[in-house]
């Protein structure tokens, strides 16, 4: 089966760094999605690694170590909105998506 | 980006009653669409893969004579839950790979079973 592990909750102050950790063993690999949940509604896509290394979208920027089964999420100059849960996913071999448990983010004043 | 489309957002229904939830690509074909369901502060689970002009394919676990599932046409795919019972009560998303990297979710279905 698929194993992929992430911090349960995170608090963090409004305009600070957040880093989620992802580790991840599984059957396969094709590519590692990082997704926004806010609560009661459906995940937003965020990011997508398939080679090793750093992806920056603005203000999120997500990191790949395929020999190490890690990734994370970094979420810069942190804003009131960005308290939402956070999903890593990974896609299989068979192309599925296996989903970690989600991180929630809290960013205080 | 593309946008995909559930209905009911919200559903109660008596215990041993069918639900029946659709999922719609709005601007674009997805040959293949992905049921999953969410229990509170869980993780998405697969439940199956909804090809169109095929049968589903379901995970291990999940009860393919109790989660219908149709795939109609390129745009559409639907659930139904049959003869639910209160444990059937979740979110349930859908969501369509329009690439090789995105996969696009639908708002989601809560289902409640009294």
């Amino acid at each position: 089966g698929q194993n992929i592990d992430q911090p349960t909750e995170m608090t963090a102050t409004e305009g600070a760094i957040v880093q989620i950790n992802c580790t991840y063993q599984t059957s396969g690999f094709n590519g590692l999605f990082w997704y926004q949940q806010h609560a009661g509604e459906a995940p937003t896509f965020l990011s997508y690694n398939v080679l090793d290394g750093l992806e920056e979208k603005g203000r999120f920027s997500s990191f790949l170590s395929r020999s190490k089964g890690y990734s994370y999420l970094l979420l810069k100059e942190l804003q009131m909105k960005d308290s939402a849960s956070y999903l890593c996913a990974v896609r299989d071999g068979d192309y599925k998506l296996s989903f970690g448990a989600g991180t929630t983010v809290t960013v205080r004043a | 980006g593309a946008v995909v489309s559930q209905h009911p957002s919200r559903v109660i229904c008596k215990s041993g009653t069918s639900v029946k939830i659709e999922c719609r690509s709005l601007d674009f074909q997805a040959t293949t669409m992905f049921w999953y369901r969410q229990f509170p502060k869980k993780s998405l689970m697969l439940m199956a893969t909804s090809n169109e002009g095929s049968k589903a394919t379901y995970e291990q676990g999940v009860e393919k004579d109790k989660f219908l599932i149709n795939h109609a046409s390129l745009t559409l795919s639907t659930l139904t839950v049959t003869s639910a019972h209160p444990e059937d009560s979740s979110f349930y998303i859908c969501s369509a790979s329009v690439s090789a990297t995105q996969q696009f979710f639908g708002p989601g279905t809560r289902l409640t079973v009294l």
